[in-house]
């Protein structure tokens, strides 16, 4: 299986600060990185999808970059709505019909 | 807009199959370029991908539960389901159904609210 390693598992933070997560593959993936933000009770929801592409309706401040096995999620000005888990996920597994994996999440907390 | 709610047992005794279902509105589960999924969420932890399924029925599953897992089609009503057989209390979570696209990019863009399955007898 493909690993996915995120950093850090939380962390604190103001609104307005520029706010910067990780995730690491075990193996390159190419491009097949996507973000999903968490809040509590709730369904994820897909912010970002092919590593880098803004999924529609989701603010300009989230941007995603990266390829292979290194990619990185970038909040640039936190919103007090924004405090939420994320989580990074790879689907490169479904060339290969193996086991699609998620990150450990990311907390950002106040 | 599709949406995508879950349905079933909150509360399953050990041992016994969890047996849950996915209802799809706003899309058909017979179009092409989907693969209807299963997610869950043990309390507290991250996401697990159980499986999913083609409209033409084909399935992949997660090893580490492939030998207690099936997943289903049903067109006529827009539905799929997960049974998931001999559970035990690391089986407790929320089970999410999605829809996974696939059209060289991949990911899920839609998610049902979810559904808290607790195992105890």
């Amino acid at each position: 299986d493909i690993q996915m390693t995120q950093s850090p598992s939380s962390l604190s933070a103001s609104v307005g600060d520029r706010v910067t997560i990780t995730c690491r593959a075990s193996q390159n993936i190419n491009s097949y990185l996507n973000w999903y933000q968490q809040k509590p009770g709730k369904a994820p929801k897909l912010l970002i999808h092919t590593a880098s592409s803004l999924q529609s309706g989701v603010p300009s401040r989230f941007r995603g970059s990266g390829s292979g096995t290194d990619f990185t999620l970038t909040i640039s000005s936190l919103q007090p709505e924004d405090f939420a888990t994320y989580y990074c996920q790879q689907t490169y597994s479904m060339l290969t019909y193996s086991t699609l994996t998620f990150g450990g999440g990311t907390k950002v907390e106040i | 807009q599709v949406q995508l709610q879950e349905s079933g047992p909150g509360l399953v005794k050990p041992s016994q199959t969890l047996s849950l279902t996915c209802t799809v509105s706003g899309g058909s589960i017979s179009s092409g370029g989907y693969y209807w999924t299963w997610i869950r969420q043990h309390p507290g932890q991250g996401l697990e991908w159980i499986g999913y399924i083609y409209y033409s029925g084909s399935t992949d599953y997660n090893p580490s539960l492939k030998s207690r897992v099936s997943i289903s089609l049903d067109t006529s009503k827009n539905q799929f389901s997960l049974k998931l057989s001999s559970v035990t209390a690391a089986d407790t979570a929320v089970y999410y159904c999605a829809r996974l696209l696939w059209s060289g990019d991949s990911y899920v863009d839609y998610w049902g609210q979810g559904t808290l399955v607790t195992v105890s007898s």
